[in-house]
């Protein structure tokens, strides 16, 4: 079964940078996806991490803001671009592992001052 | 797109109770119902899931009700503990994985 790495696990930014997060699998998934968790709120889908093509993101989230690689099937990056603090939140990787489950990775912690 | 409604927002239980929280959805081609248990500072984990197929699925002492007419799915936790003590999501997709959650069910059981 899948297991999932994300880095960092949290970061404090300042408003107007961007932040690249990681999300590494140890087996290949085809299907893998981000998701957003605002401070004690639900959780969000961003958009599709497609590999070898783009993202396909949903409504409320464009590409030059969570620009999003997938260059194999077992890895994948989200970049929060030009942040402001509400886009404080965590962001979630998450993959179909072969029993049918979406599995969550531990989360990357973003706070933006 | 799908719009999944969840009820109570907090529930508060003694413990060896029963707890119950329940959700609607919008979208009749949905049919991926799962429930996921989220702790404090931790990701979401599945704890268990239901097929459009099935009305009903026990695993010890949680259970899942679907009503696909009514459009609404319920979970299930008998003789509640402590460690159950949590947020818990519902959520709902079209079979594609892309996840439709509610607004999550903060459980508290009292010792």
């Amino acid at each position: 079964s899948a297991v999932i790495s994300q880095k960092p696990s949290r970061d404090i930014c300042q408003r107007g940078t961007s932040l690249t997060i990681q999300c590494q699998v140890d087996s290949q998934v085809t299907m893998m996806f981000w998701y957003r968790q605002q401070p004690g709120q639900s959780l969000t889908l961003i958009a599709t991490a497609n590999q070898g093509s783009e993202a396909t993101y949903e409504s409320g989230f464009v590409i030059d803001k969570f620009p999003i690689s997938r260059p194999n099937l077992t890895f994948s990056t989200l970049t929060v671009s030009n942040m402001s603090p509400e886009d404080s939140s965590i962001y979630l990787c998450s993959v179909v592992r072969n029993t049918g489950e979406l599995f969550f990775g531990e989360g990357s912690r973003l706070t933006v001052l | 797109g799908e719009n999944v409604e969840q009820h109570p927002s907090t529930l508060s239980v003694q413990e060896g109770d029963s707890a119950v929280i329940k959700c609607t959805y919008s979208d009749s081609a949905s049919n991926y119902f799962p429930w996921y248990k989220q702790e404090l500072g931790k990701r979401p984990q599945l704890i268990i899931d239901i097929r459009s197929n099935v009305g009903e699925k026990k695993d010890q002492r949680i259970a899942v009700t679907l009503n696909k007419t009514a459009k609404h799915f319920s979970l299930h936790i008998t003789e509640t503990q402590p460690e159950d003590s949590a947020v818990y999501f519902c959520a709902a997709s079209r079979g594609n994985y892309k996840l439709s959650f509610g607004a999550g069910t903060t459980v508290t059981v009292r010792a």
